[in-house]
């Protein structure tokens, strides 16, 4: 069965940072291309950013470009989003997902002070 | 960025009535070499991460009730469900992956008349 658990949320000051992962088990981590996804509670959905398999390849959203690193590590079934100089409007859950596949229940940031 | 446009916004089905969600897109998510549209559906109940119901426009994925199906082709597609049960209860969204960003949307929920 896959599975994915997110991990590494919680509450951060604006300009804070926080790296959340994402733990794959159930398929072959290493030959698909993984996204994070976020939504304000209550809201729609939106892409963040995606990672090629070998990790070699990321994209950005404009709105977390250059502040945001998507990263994995195959060895370890792991994806990772080092999410840095965090703003209020980056709150939200913070999903890993398969491009059309499963996604992960999802990790909650909240940026406040 | 491809601009996902879902209508109506909400929907009431009586329960074995016929629902059906019409998403358009702002350019073609058809891609020429494989002629495959890429466009997915998801379901999200409350307080649970988005499920994949429908890919590649019109593919069920593995345990959807083949009362789901999606349509279309091009820049129009459609998810009806045939006979509305009452776990259909959620919000669907509509996602292209022909290009990044990847784009979703702007939810459909839909309710029991």
């Amino acid at each position: 069965e896959v599975q994915l658990v997110e991990s590494g949320g919680g509450l951060v000051q604006p300009g804070g940072s926080l790296r959340l992962s994402c733990a794959a088990s159930g398929f072959t981590f290493s030959t698909y291309w993984m996204h994070w996804v976020r939504q304000v509670p209550g809201k729609g959905l939106v892409w963040v950013s995606r990672i090629s398999t070998d990790g070699s390849s990321t994209s950005y959203a404009d709105s977390v470009k250059g502040r945001f690193t998507i990263s994995r590590d195959n060895a370890k079934n792991t994806l990772y989003l080092q999410m840095n100089s965090l703003r209020a409007e980056d709150t939200a859950i913070y999903y890993c997902a398969i491009t059309t596949g499963s996604w992960g229940q999802g990790t909650l940031v909240t940026v406040s002070s | 960025d491809i601009v996902m446009t879902q209508s109506p916004d909400s929907l009431a089905v009586s329960l074995g009535e016929r629902a059906t969600i019409n998403c358009k897109s702002s350019q073609s998510v058809l891609y020429n070499s494989n002629n495959e549209n890429y466009l997915s559906w998801y379901q999200q109940k409350p307080g649970q991460p988005p499920r994949l119901l429908i890919y590649w426009a019109s593919t069920r994925e593995s345990g959807v009730p083949d009362r789901f199906s999606g349509s279309g082709s091009g820049t129009d597609f459609t998810l009806t469900i045939s006979s509305l049960q009452a776990e259909d209860v959620a919000v669907y969204y509509c996602q292209q992956y022909y290009t990044i960003p990847l784009t979703f949307g702007q939810g459909t929920k839909v309710e029991i008349k």
